[in-house]
């Protein structure tokens, strides 16, 4: 069974320009959340998707969106990007319903903004 | 305000030289602690669930417990394939928001 996969797996914006992230979830999995991966920061919850919905959102500025489309693959747009944008994206998936929400990563998407 | 913190931040062993780590939580209504493991440049792997005080679970090498305040990952004889970077993370019942720990970084030396 495939896993859950990331595209890019690098990227290398400049200031101001923006970014999109992809993600397929795994056969199955209707939820989809995004993370950001700073060094030193650990991993900070951005996004929410279930069924198409935003269901819950970190604390990031709304310039961070995305969208979950019918096939339940999801995509990350950031807008304006900033110097500390620079961090490991990573997507994960996990079924809706299971109690707690088991969560399966992708590998991620590495996004340098020079 | 619900937090999670690892310690130590990073932990040198002896291969077969036994050791835990801790995962200390604050949040109002646990609905479940994660514990993932995390090679550089990878995504985080799952590891176990622990959903109430006083359950354990074991995987190889790994056993993971759980308090009210607290969990802990036990390595038991650890091997160097067991360095990485282990994760705590827990899901509240208010927000189902997952919060993350910083993460102990474990070498195993052979």
């Amino acid at each position: 069974e495939a896993g859950v996969t990331q595209s890019p797996t690098h990227l290398i914006k400049t200031r101001g320009q923006q970014a999109t992230l992809r993600c397929s979830p795994i056969s199955g999995h209707t939820s989809v959340y995004w993370y950001q991966q700073a060094l030193g920061l650990g991993l900070q919850f951005l996004l929410w998707y279930d069924e198409g919905e935003e269901r819950n959102r970190g604390n990031f500025p709304p310039r961070f969106s995305g969208r979950q489309f019918p096939n339940y693959s999801s995509e990350l747009n950031v807008n304006a990007l900033e110097l500390e944008d620079s961090a490991l994206y990573l997507c994960a998936s996990s079924l809706t319903g299971l109690n707690p929400y088991e969560q399966y990563f992708g590998p991620g998407t590495r996004l340098t903004v020079t | 305000e619900d937090q999670v913190t690892q310690s130590p931040e990073a932990l040198r062993l002896q291969e077969g030289e036994s050791s835990s780590l801790n995962c200390s939580y604050t949040v109002s209504g646990l609905r479940g602690l994660f514990w993932y493991r995390q090679d550089p440049g990878k995504g985080p792997e799952f590891l176990f669930t622990l959903y109430s005080a006083g359950e354990e679970k074991e995987k190889e090498r790994l056993k993971a417990t759980l308090t009210k305040k607290e969990s802990f990952l036990h390595i038991t004889a650890p091997k160097p394939e067991d360095s990485a970077t282990y994760l705590c993370a827990v899901q509240a019942w208010r927000d189902d928001k997952i919060i993350f720990g910083k993460g102990t970084r474990l070498h195993i030396l052979p």
